[in-house]
C-alpha cells in the first residue's frame, strides 16, 4: 500500500498565529513530499517540494519565510504557516512519492485551514 | 509556459459513457495522470499514461497522444458515485525533480 496521513484534518486559528500541519507516509519511506494548496473550486497549486534532509524548493510566488517546510525524516514532513491571515484560509494537501522518479504521487486527506 | 485545459463542467446520465478531454502545453513531459477528487477530499489516483495509446482499468480508460498534447479519460457504466471533479495532471522534470502541474479540473455531475 501507500498511505499518506495528515494532521490535523481541520484547524481554525486567529489571525497572526502560526499553524503546523504534519504529513506522514505510513507504510513507505517518502523520498520526496509535495505541498499543495487548493482554493474552492480551483485546482491544486504546488507550493513546494521537499526532499528528506535538504531544503525545500518553493514555487514562484510562494513565500518561504511564511510557509516553513521541514522534512526531517523519510516519513514526516511539516508545513508551518507563520503569522496566518484570513487569505491563507485554504485546503492544504500533501503528497509523497516512494522513490525519485517514481511516477505516482500519493495524496494525504488534506487539512482545511480557516483563519479568523 | 505551462498550460493544461479541460472542460469546467460536464453532466451525464447514470449508466452512460462520458469522455473528459485534456489538452496540455508544458515545458517538459514525463507522464500524464488522471485523479478523481470528491468535494472536500484529497485526490485519488485513477490512471497514468506515459506512452501513446489507451490504458484500460475496469470502468475507467485513459488515452494519450503526445504528439497532439492530448489525453482523455473515459468513464463507462456511470454510477452516481462518479459525480466528482476529475483532474488532469502532467508530470514534468524541473529543478532536479519531477512535479505535477494540474489542470483546473472537470466537475462531472451524474444524474439518474
Amino acid at each position: 500500500g501507500a498511505v499518506v496521513s495528515q494532521h490535523p484534518s481541520w484547524v481554525i486559528c486567529k489571525s497572526g498565529t502560526s499553524v503546523k500541519i504534519e504529513c506522514r507516509s505510513l507504510d513507505f519511506q517518502a523520498t520526496t513530499m509535495f505541498w499543495y494548496r487548493q482554493f474552492p473550486k480551483q485546482s491544486l497549486m504546488l507550493m513546494a517540494t521537499s526532499n528528506e534532509g535538504s531544503k525545500a524548493t518553493y514555487e514562484q510566488g510562494v513565500e518561504k519565510d511564511k510557509f516553513l517546510i521541514n522534512h526531517a525524516s523519510l516519513t514526516l514532513s511539516t508545513l508551518t504557516v507563520t503569522s496566518a491571515h484570513p487569505e491563507d484560509s485554504s485546503f492544504y494537501i500533501c503528497s509523497a512519492t516512494k522513490d525519485r522518479g517514481q511516477e505516482t504521487q500519493y495524496f494525504g486527506p488534506g487539512t482545511r485551514l480557516l483563519v479568523l | 509556459g505551462q498550460n493544461i485545459d479541460q472542460p469546467t463542467e460536464m453532466t451525464a446520465t447514470e449508466g452512460a459513457i462520458v469522455q473528459i478531454n485534456c489538452t496540455y502545453q508544458t515545458s517538459g513531459f514525463n507522464g500524464l495522470f488522471w485523479y478523481q477528487q470528491h468535494a472536500g477530499e484529497a485526490p485519488t489516483f485513477l490512471s497514468y499514461n506515459v506512452l501513446d495509446g489507451l490504458e484500460e482499468k475496469g470502468r475507467f480508460s485513459s488515452f494519450l497522444s503526445r504528439s497532439k498534447g492530448y489525453s482523455y479519460l473515459l468513464l463507462k457504466e456511470l454510477q452516481m458515485k462518479d459525480s466528482a471533479s476529475y483532474l488532469c495532471a502532467v508530470r514534468g522534470f524541473s529543478g532536479g525533480y519531477n512535479k505535477l502541474i494540474f489542470g483546473a479540473g472537470t466537475r462531472l455531475a451524474v444524474h439518474p
